[in-house]
């Protein structure tokens, strides 16, 4: 089945520096959601790229998506604690299929 | 707040008992999804259900059923119950789309935290 795979499993940063989580599929995906889930919380919903190279800004994180669409990142620029928590992608191979959930990458900033 | 209910926040029990997650989707949202997250596994898709019926299923063991009653709340039911089970449940629902299967984002409730002792 559809696997969705994202690197690294785990990211330790100081407040300030840039952190880049990486997402892949074995297979085309029709679209891409990125959720964050701080400690303790739940998984919130952050944005979804549909297109082929898209790219979505919101502040200081930055969203791509592949131009084979198997692909996608998000990149945050100058990290804060805020920022702590673990950030999952979810791919939809199509119609018919539901989201699958990466495994995620849990990010610490120290301040 | 997200508008999912999940109730209980917390269940302790033991091995071989049954128990019942329940999930109340936002206002209008015809879709919910149950998952399992435990620390190893990430967030596992269980089942979905739509309207009533179930539209999709993941990694959910045979020991394990949902429903979607007509009020749109959904449980879900956890039997035989083995130390591996024990995990956080979330439930999510969707956005009423064009199809069961549109794009619109998923609302996750606060989870229930299932330990089995």
């Amino acid at each position: 089945g559809q696997q969705v795979m994202q690197i690294p499993q785990y990211q330790h940063v100081q407040e300030g520096e840039d952190f880049t989580t990486y997402c892949n599929s074995s297979t085309t995906l029709s679209n891409i959601q990125w959720y964050k889930q701080r400690p303790g919380g739940h998984p919130v919903f952050l944005i979804q790229l549909v297109k082929s190279g898209e790219v979505k800004k919101q502040k200081r994180l930055t969203f791509q998506f592949g131009e084979a669409k198997k692909n996608s990142s998000l990149h945050i620029t100058a990290t804060q604690t805020t920022d702590v928590g673990t950030y999952f992608c979810a791919g939809r191979r199509g119609s018919g299929y539901a989201l699958n959930f990466g495994k995620g990458t849990s990010l610490l900033v120290t301040p | 707040d997200s508008g999912v209910t999940q109730t209980p926040k917390h269940l302790i029990t033991a091995t071989g008992q049954r128990v019942t997650l329940r999930c109340s989707p936002r206002s209008g949202d015809l879709s919910v999804y149950w998952y399992q997250q435990s620390l190893d596994q990430g967030l596992q898709f269980l089942i979905q259900y739509y309207n009533g019926e179930e539209r999709a299923k993941g990694n959910i063991l045979e020991r394990f059923s949902a429903q979607q009653f007509p009020d749109l709340h959904s449980e879900l039911n956890l039997s035989s119950l083995e130390l591996g089970d024990s995990a956080l449940y979330f439930c999510a629902s969707r956005g009423r789309g064009a199809t069961p299967y549109s794009n619109q984002p998923q609302h996750f409730g606060d989870g229930t935290r299932l330990s089995i002792l």
